[in-house]
């Protein structure tokens, strides 16, 4: 069974700009969830969607967005990128809920300049 | 809400020697407990994890970790570890039947020497 896959791996973007990043969920998981992982902050929650709903969101500002399609694939949007947007975005996927395991894609490495 | 302290940000080792990372929660709620390890330029792969149970869970690694309600806490440890076990590990927590959320530690750099 394929992992969680995460495009691209690596973005490099201008102060200012917007940038797409995209989640490929396992087969059969319905519940996606993205991370931010930075040296300063660790790991920190973004949100959670569930058939296509956003069930849970982290305290992050309104520039990072997110969706999930019918098919389950996540996208996660930060418009207007500032400098300490630089992270690594991580998405996992998981089944519906509970008990079971997030597991995690490779991640993609954003670099703002 | 939760938070997890993982005591250590560096844990350096000698080959075949035995390691414990220390990992502390708090949470007024039941949770689930969890140990990721991610490895360079790779995300987080999941461990290990305490849902109920024994206390003691192990993982195909000769990882296990011991999950202590009245110390709010749940070490990891390796009787002998090997080179391969050069990673940062991550200790976790999710609210039993709460938001599909993980709190996550700031993480163990375990490095190890030969």
């Amino acid at each position: 069974k394929a992992g969680v896959t995460q495009t691209p791996r690596y973005l490099i973007k201008t102060r200012g700009q917007q940038v797409t990043l995209s989640c490929s969920p396992i087969s059969g998981h319905r519940s996606v969830s993205w991370y931010q992982q930075t040296p300063g902050q660790g790991l920190q929650f973004l949100f959670e969607y569930f058939s296509e709903t956003q069930r849970n969101k982290g305290n992050f500002p309104g520039r990072f967005s997110g969706r999930q399609f019918s098919n389950s694939r996540s996208e996660m949007n930060v418009s207007t990128l500032e400098l300490g947007d630089s992270a690594l975005y991580l998405c996992a996927s998981s089944l519906q809920a509970d008990r079971n395991p997030l597991h995690f894609g490779n991640g993609t490495r954003l670099t703002v300049t | 809400a939760q938070s997890v302290t993982q005591l250590d940000s560096q844990v350096p080792v000698f080959e075949e020697a035995p390691v414990e990372l220390r990992c502390n929660y708090s949470s007024s709620v039941s949770v689930y407990l969890f140990w990721y390890v991610q490895y360079p330029n790779q995300g987080l792969q999941l461990l290990l994890k305490y849902l109920s149970g024994s206390t003691l869970v192990e993982s195909i690694n000769g990882f296990e970790a011991e999950f202590n309600k009245s110390q709010t806490s749940f070490h990891l440890r390796k009787p002998s570890v090997h080179i391969s076990d050069t990673a940062e590990y991550f200790c976790a927590v999710r609210v039993i039947q709460g938001a599909q959320k993980l709190v996550f530690g700031q993480g163990t750099r375990l490095t190890i020497n030969p």
